[in-house]
């Protein structure tokens, strides 16, 4: 098992532009969680996915902020039209429901700066 | 609004040093959950706690659920330099999985 993965690890991109992370989740973890983390904060939810059922989103998650999970397995998370504000660290975890009490994964991260 | 207010924010003690980090909420949860991170990393879990008055031990790290389900502490025995992070803590409340995550408590532990 690798564990939750993300790519890529760090972007770059000019305030305007659209940008698209991946998320790959442990194999057979069927919940997959987005999570937005700004300097000196602890992470904020943002959507998260059981298969590939979208079933709760953040108010955080504006018109831009797109989330998808088609097959059940690895996850997209767009935004678009980027402002400075959405420079953050993104982040994905997942989880299973057959391992007892709900227990989250995370993965390394996007880092995003919007210049 | 569901909020976990943590304390500390801050912590800087000398190895060998024992203390406490509390996470509180005015809201019960179903499960709570307590993690580590590094600079640049994701959070690692470190425990989950899920019954009121809970208590579970990982090494030198105790961990205790309040009775209430509504806080936790973090209790670690003679810090260590590889100690030193940002700890979290973090629930969702029955029926949702979108969790709260606390402010954060960033420990040093100085050799």
């Amino acid at each position: 098992d690798t564990g939750v993965s993300q790519d890529p690890r760090h972007k770059i991109t000019k305030r305007g532009q659209n940008v698209t992370f991946r998320c790959d989740p442990i194999s057979e973890h069927n919940r997959l969680y987005w999570y937005r983390q700004t300097l000196g904060q602890g992470p904020e939810f943002l959507t998260y996915f059981q298969n590939e059922a979208q079933l709760e989103k953040s108010r955080l998650l504006s018109d831009r902020f797109s989330a998808e999970r088609p097959k059940g397995s690895f996850s997209t998370l767009e935004i678009q039209r980027t402002e400075q504000g959405d420079s953050a660290m993104y982040l994905c975890a997942s989880s299973s429901t057959s391992q007892g009490p709900d227990t989250q994964y995370f993965g390394p991260g996007t880092r995003l700066t919007v210049l | 609004t569901q909020l976990l207010e943590q304390s500390p924010q801050f912590l800087s003690i000398q190895e060998g040093e024992n203390l406490t980090v509390y996470c509180n909420s005015s809201s019960v949860f179903s499960s709570l959950q307590w993690y580590r991170q590094e600079p640049g990393e994701g959070p690692v879990l470190l425990v989950t706690v899920v019954t009121g008055g809970e208590v579970k031990k990982l090494k030198r790290l105790t961990f205790q659920f309040g009775d209430a389900r509504k806080d936790s502490s973090l209790h670690i025995t003679a810090a260590q330099p590889g100690d030193t992070g940002l700890y979290l803590c973090a629930g969702a409340g029955a029926g949702t999985y979108k969790y709260i995550f606390g402010t954060g408590t960033r420990l040093k532990v100085l050799a």
